[in-house]
């Protein structure tokens, strides 16, 4: 069965402090990791990661991926009240045949930065 | 530039009464749509996926069902609600299928109450 396990499900940080979020993942036909961040509502896209050992960078947001040992972190730096929200990790499972058949998502790491 | 509308936001049913939450994408031709919930606690769970008029396929059985009447539209509906079915349910669709691409694009969310 195909899994995806994010780590720690939830976390609570004061701002300014560094947080790094797992995933693992046992998903046949791998094929791509995406990040999420769900605020209120509709979760937005972060990453997407492809390539082990390459970090992706989106200002204080920052990924990699090891797909020898199945796992992803997020980190955030110097973290401000606004990064409060889910985190989902979603990992894009193939079909045996070839092609992009969905995503398998985690239950998400809730991080709430306080003032 | 692309948008995806769903509705209701907000619903309470009783146990037993019908559902029908819509969605609808605008800027774009032949989208894959998807349903997913997300139940309290747990990650998204994907429910149904469509890459065509009338093409319906069905990850969890359950007492939903899903519709594509148009290349935009998509349908969620139950004849009789459970319990169970709350939740905050979530439309999504992507262009492609192709490796590494299939990045998706949520809705706002419909949450569901059934008391």
């Amino acid at each position: 069965e195909d899994k995806v396990v994010q780590s720690p499900l939830s976390l609570v940080v004061h701002e300014g402090d560094t947080v790094t979020l797992n995933c693992s993942y046992e998903v046949t036909n791998f094929r791509s990791l995406l990040w999420y961040k769900q605020e209120k509502k509709a979760p937005t896209f972060l990453f997407m990661l492809t390539s082990s050992g390459i970090e992706k960078k989106s200002g204080r947001l920052s990924s990699i991926l090891d797909k020898k040992e199945l796992f992803s972190i997020l980190n955030i730096t110097a973290t401000q009240t606004g990064d409060s929200a889910i985190y989902l990790c979603a990992v894009e499972k193939g079909w045996d045949q070839g092609g992009s058949e969905k995503l398998v998502f985690g239950k998400g790491t809730k991080l709430t930065v306080n003032p | 530039s692309q948008t995806i509308h769903q509705w209701p936001a907000t619903l309470v049913q009783p146990v037993g009464s019908p559902l029908s939450l819509e969605c609808t994408v605008e800027g774009t031709s032949n989208p894959n749509l998807y349903w997913y919930r997300q139940a309290a606690g747990r990650g998204l769970q994907l429910l149904f996926y469509s890459v065509g008029i009338g093409q319906i396929s069905s990850e969890v059985p359950q007492n939903l069902s899903a519709s594509r009447p148009q290349d935009r539209q998509f349908i969620l509906s139950s004849k009789k609600l459970l319990l169970s079915d709350s939740g905050f349910y979530l439309c999504a669709w992507s262009t492609s299928w192709t490796v590494g691409a299939n990045v998706l694009t949520f809705g706002a969310g419909s949450r569901l109450t059934v008391l």
